[in-house]
């Protein structure tokens, strides 16, 4: 049983670009939950998703992110006119329905701004 | 779901030794989660323990909850050091299903 897979691994973008972040659940989990990791600190939380819907995206910027988690494929996290400041690791985590609390993880897709 | 603050912030011990982490949050929990993460990877679950259970074990590591203490411990024994990494404890809320991590424990495991 494969666990959450992420890809790219590693993204280089120029300032302006987009950067698009996949991220594909454990087999039979229907909730991603996407998180950014900053260096030196921990994960926050950006936003939990189910199939077609957004359920919670409270750590979520309110400009240039968006993040989507179609019926069909994986989900997405979107960002759009990247700058430095988007540099970090982004981790995404699936769950069973009716077990949020718990989630595993993937191996992370580390963004890097020029 | 709040936050776990995990104490202390760093540890170095010899291979070999137990090493032993806390982690206190501030309101009733569901269930709490720990968590290792390895340098430039992903997180890996380790121990999942609810609230009304006071401890539980896997393999060398031992998790304890203290729920009126609002506190859980994370102890491995006889380290290794593969066992170098940061360790991060995720008290969990039902009905609020992000987890809020805290900078965790950073373990040195000295050869």
């Amino acid at each position: 049983n494969a666990g959450v897979m992420q890809n790219p691994r590693h993204l280089v973008r120029r300032r302006g670009q987009e950067a698009r972040l996949r991220c594909s659940p454990m087999k039979g989990h229907s909730h991603v939950y996407w998180y950014r990791q900053l260096p030196e600190e921990g994960l926050k939380f950006m936003v939990y998703l189910q199939k077609e819907n957004i359920i919670d995206e409270s750590g979520m910027p309110k400009e240039r992110f968006s993040a989507e988690f179609p019926k069909e494929g994986p989900s997405i996290l979107r960002i759009q006119q990247v700058v430095r400041g988007d540099s970090a690791a982004y981790f995404c985590a699936s769950s069973r329905p009716g077990l949020a609390g718990e989630q595993f993880f993937g191996p992370g897709t580390r963004l890097t701004v020029l | 779901s709040q936050q776990g603050e995990e104490d202390p912030q760093a540890l170095s011990i010899q291979e070999g030794e137990n090493a032993t982490m806390n982690c206190s949050y501030k309101t009733s929990i569901n269930n709490l989660q720990w968590y290792r993460q390895n340098s430039g990877r992903g997180l890996v679950h380790l121990i999942l323990i609810r609230s009304n259970e006071r401890e539980k074990h896997s393999g060398r590591l031992r998790v304890t909850l203290d729920t009126s203490k609002k506190s859980s411990s994370l102890l491995i024994t006889a380290s290794r050091a593969a066992d170098t990494a940061s360790y991060f404890c995720a008290p969990i809320n039902f009905g609020n299903e992000k987890l809020t991590f805290g900078t965790g424990t950073r373990l040195t495991i000295i050869p």
